[in-house]
């Protein structure tokens, strides 16, 4: 069974860092492409970074690129998205989620970590 | 960068209604669009993968359609268990944007 535990969220002041941590089980971590998505209150999916399995590509949604890191430790099997820069406009639920394997989107999700961002 | 537009924003539909939701892309993205259903307060699942493949253990009253530009998410007869927001997303290129929703309810 396909597990995603997403961990490090909390209440961080404007400019300041974070690191969420994302364990995976259930699969061949190296196999897969990972991504972040988060979602702020009340408001739609957006997505914000992918990473290839090799950790040889990445990718950033222009709202986070020069401030947010993605990266992975296969030996771990955790995906991380390092978070510096903060504003109060980062401020939401964090999902990881794993790719399909055929495409660039995303078959489980999981529950989700949230980040508030505020003085 | 592709945007995509859905339509409507929110509808309300009597259980056992046909039920179409469309998601346009500002440019061409063959068939890499993908739909999501988020229940309220839950985490979203993937439907629909490649425009129109059922995710597996997906009902099959749920089903996708379209290329290039216009899409659609259509369920054949609405459930209550249906109640959620859905989202479209293109996978063609970064960045993967999703539509902005729609929230569908029971009329």
């Amino acid at each position: 069974e396909v597990q995603l535990l997403e961990s490090g969220g909390g209440l961080v002041q404007p400019g300041g860092s974070l690191r969420l941590s994302c364990a995976a089980s259930g699969f061949t971590f190296s196999d897969y492409a990972m991504t972040w998505v988060r979602q702020a209150p009340g408001k739609g999916l957006e997505w914000v970074s992918d990473i290839s399995g090799s950790a040889g590509s990445t990718y950033y949604a222009d709202s986070v690129k020069g401030r947010f890191t993605i990266s992975r430790d296969t030996s771990k099997k955790t995906v991380y998205l390092q978070m510096n820069s903060l504003r109060v406009d980062d401020t939401a639920i964090y999902y990881c989620a794993k790719t399909q394997g055929s495409g660039w989107f995303n078959d489980y999700w999981g529950q989700g970590t949230l980040v508030t961002v505020s003085s | 960068d592709i945007q995509m537009t859905q339509s409507p924003s929110s509808l309300s539909a009597s259980v056992g209604d046909r039920v179409t939701i469309t998601c346009r892309a500002s440019q061409g993205s063959s068939n890499y669009l993908a739909w999501y259903q988020q229940k309220p307060g839950k985490v979203p699942k993937l439907l629909i993968y490649a425009a129109s493949t059922l995710h597996s253990g997906v009902p099959s009253r749920f089903s996708g359609s379209g290329s290039g530009t216009d899409f659609t998410l259509t369920i054949s007869s609405l459930q209550p268990d249906d109640v959620a927001t859905y989202y479209c997303q293109n996978y063609d290129s970064v960045p993967r944007t999703f539509g902005q929703g729609t929230k569908v309810e029971i009329k």
